[in-house]
């Protein structure tokens, strides 16, 4: 199976911020990435999917960015809303991994 | 707009058989291109894969819960089903169902239910 990380796994940081999380997967998945935000018992709520493309109705602060092994979801100005749990997926595999999730919350 | 919602027992007997259903509306599972899938969450721990189905009856599963897992599909009632045998009490979890495509990711989510399993 393939495996995927997430660094770091939490972060604090302050409305405004700039925020960047890393996934990893331990083998090539090409552009088969997708990200997601989940805040407490909620749903998840997909984000980014082919590791750059804006969900619709997801607003522009977020983007995505990497292929390969590599991806980055990047939240240019955090707002209020943002805090949540974001988790990496592949879906290049038909054996579909999440990623340990981030969490993010106020510094 | 495609909505999930699950439906099934919220308490579950030590071996007994979890089985969950999720019935879609504003969709039809038949239309093709979307896998259907069950994802499940431990309380305060990350999201793991189940297992999804085509609506053709194609399943792919995760290979840690192949042995006790089956999806099934009716595309007459626009429902999917999941059904985990043998259950413990690592069982317990919030299990969602959600639309998932390769390219595009899993669109539509279920609310999620919670399964508890204790006797």
């Amino acid at each position: 199976d393939i495996q995927m990380t997430q660094s770091p796994s939490s972060l604090s940081a302050s409305v405004g911020d700039r925020v960047t999380i890393t996934c990893r997967a331990s083998q090539s998945i090409s552009s088969y990435l997708n990200w997601y935000q989940q805040k407490p018992g909620k749903a998840p709520k997909l984000l980014i999917y082919a590791a750059s493309s804006l969900q619709s109705g997801v607003p522009s602060r977020f983007s995505g960015s990497g292929s390969g092994t590599d991806f980055t979801l990047t939240i240019s100005s955090l707002q209020p809303e943002d805090f949540a749990t974001y988790y990496c997926q592949q879906s290049y595999s038909t054996r579909l991994t999440f990623g340990p999730g981030t969490k993010v919350d106020i510094k | 707009q495609v909505q999930l919602q699950e439906s099934g027992p919220g308490l579950v007997k030590p071996s007994q058989t979890l089985s969950l259903t999720c019935t879609v509306s504003g969709g039809s599972i038949s239309s093709g291109g979307y896998y259907w899938s069950w994802i499940r969450q431990h309380p305060g721990k990350g999201l793991e894969w189940i297992g999804y189905i085509y609506y053709s009856g194609s399943t792919y599963y995760n290979p840690s819960l192949k042995s006790r897992v089956t999806i099934s599909v009716d595309t007459s009632k626009n429902q999917f089903s999941l059904k985990l045998s043998s259950v413990t009490a690592a069982d317990t979890a919030v299990y969602y169902c959600a639309r998932a495509n390769y390219s595009s990711g899993s669109d539509y989510w279920g609310q999620g239910t919670l399964v508890t399993v204790s006797s």
